[in-house]
């Protein structure tokens, strides 16, 4: 089955702590995403990468870094600088970065204590 | 900051009825808005989509409506059913200030609830 993983589906770490959410895709995009969704906020670009090797701050990237070593990965590291990490993390990729079209994974919530 | 107005936050209808969520954009450079469903602990998944050209675009229950010069959008969902209740986001589109990336930008959602 073509589409994106997350795993995992839970995380809880440590206040302190730095935590890799990982998100793959088999969908053969170019362009991948990584959303931060809270309660009552919607969704927000933390970081996106439009090629491997490439990757662009989004509109809350402070406290997050990523990597784009290949197309079909696009890990995301929550740091300890990260002041509220608690929420639900959302990959996404499309077919390229112009494209319209984005296609969510299921989702990592983190919970850091 | 590009912005996406949604409302109401939570709607609740009566199984046969119509829901309607309501979304209003501020940036002319927006030429894409798809709403997107979503059910508790997954992913949102793309639901229907409009580009600013028309004024409305129906698939199935579910329907667009746009007044490009309101600058505002909403989505109708027909015969609402219980297996329709989820968080439902609108979305704006436009390509990044920076390049020729497009980005979304996301409305705060809108919980539906289905009585049966």
């Amino acid at each position: 089955d073509g589409g994106i993983t997350q795993s995992p589906k839970y995380l809880f770490r440590k206040e302190g702590q730095n935590v890799t959410l990982s998100c793959e895709q088999n969908l053969n995009h170019d362009a991948m995403y990584w959303y931060r969704q809270d309660p009552g906020q919607g969704l927000r670009l933390i970081y996106y990468s439009q090629i491997v090797n490439d990757f662009q701050k989004g509109d809350i990237a402070e406290g997050y870094s990523v990597s784009r070593e290949k197309k079909e990965s696009f890990p995301l590291t929550v740091t300890s600088a990260q002041k509220n990490p608690t929420a639900f993390y959302l990959c996404a990729s499309s077919i390229s970065a112009g494209d319209n079209e984005q296609f969510f994974g299921p989702g990592t919530r983190l919970t850091v204590l | 900051q590009q912005q996406v107005k949604q409302s109401p936050q939570s709607l609740i209808v009566q199984k046969g009825g119509i829901s309607i969520i309501n979304c209003a954009y501020e940036n002319t450079a927006f030429d894409y808005f798809p709403w997107y469903q979503q059910f508790p602990g997954k992913g949102p998944a793309l639901l229907i989509a409009i580009r600013p050209d028309v004024s409305e675009k129906k698939e199935g229950r579910f329907t667009i409506s746009f007044n490009k010069s309101a600058k505002q959008f909403s989505l109708h969902i027909m015969d609402s059913q219980p297996g329709d209740s989820a968080t439902y986001f609108c979305a704006a589109q436009a390509v990044f200030s920076s390049g020729s990336a497009r980005q979304l930008t996301f409305g705060s959602g809108t919980q539906l609830t289905v009585l049966p």
